[in-house]
């Protein structure tokens, strides 16, 4: 076990809705990353936050936003959404930005009908 | 042309074999390597980092950079079926480049 949680496990909706992961990093990390990982494209990177500052932004669609709130969970926000954003949705957490190590929740997998 | 290339697999091997598993990738800028091993319905797991090029030993893993070919392997001894899982590499560029760039994974499956 990690530290980090994600809820939901799983997720099942239709085209065109929205949906809210969660995450709780590691009791005393303040960083925390969003990935997707599918079959085809592999674990890529959303996009970091850190104490409550977005950080980094990788490959993340403008239907999908994230925040960091002050207890430092974090919540990442996918709209409109379509059959190709079916996939596994990680959030990783470090102590810091350039720490090397991200541990990683169990993930969310998201099924879009 | 992806910033890094891992060969999916699968991979089956039997107990107590060597297994060797290996990136390239494109960007001379990363400095950091790591691996990670991903059990089925589990989130990735940091198994080893290295910076730079050279070798790391960690018990029955040993990962190998060499930046001149921008190729990276991980080796695994005496294999055990408990080693049966994905295994992922990922890059960066730096101590302030935080993005992670990960290969696609390799399915390995030590047979007993």
């Amino acid at each position: 076990d990690s530290g980090v949680t994600q809820t939901p496990k799983h997720l099942i909706t239709a085209t065109g809705q929205r949906v809210t992961l969660r995450c709780s990093p590691r009791s005393g990390d303040l960083s925390v990353y969003w990935y997707q990982q599918s079959l085809d494209q592999g674990l890529q990177f959303l996009i970091q936050y850190y104490n409550g500052e977005e950080r980094a932004k990788g490959n993340i669609l403008e239907r999908f936003s994230a925040q960091q709130f002050p207890d430092l969970h974090s919540e990442l926000n996918l709209s409109s959404l379509e059959l190709g954003d079916s996939a596994l949705y990680f959030c990783a957490s470090s102590v810091a930005p350039g720490t090397r190590e991200q541990f990683f929740g169990p993930g969310t997998r998201l099924t879009v009908l | 042309q992806k910033e890094v290339e891992q060969d999916p697999g699968p991979l089956s091997v039997p107990e107590g074999a060597i297994v060797s598993l290996n990136c390239t990738y494109s960007n001379s800028a990363f400095q950091y390597f790591m691996w990670y091993r991903q059990y089925s319905r589990k989130g990735p797991e940091l198994l080893m980092y290295t910076y730079s090029s050279g070798n790391k030993e960690d018990g029955r893993f040993t990962a190998q950079v060499d930046k001149s070919s921008k190729y990276i392997s991980l080796f695994i001894r005496d294999s055990q079926p408990s080693d049966s899982a994905t295994y992922l590499c990922a890059m960066s560029v730096g101590n302030t480049g935080n993005q992670f760039y990960f290969g696609t994974g390799t399915s390995l499956t030590v047979i007993p």
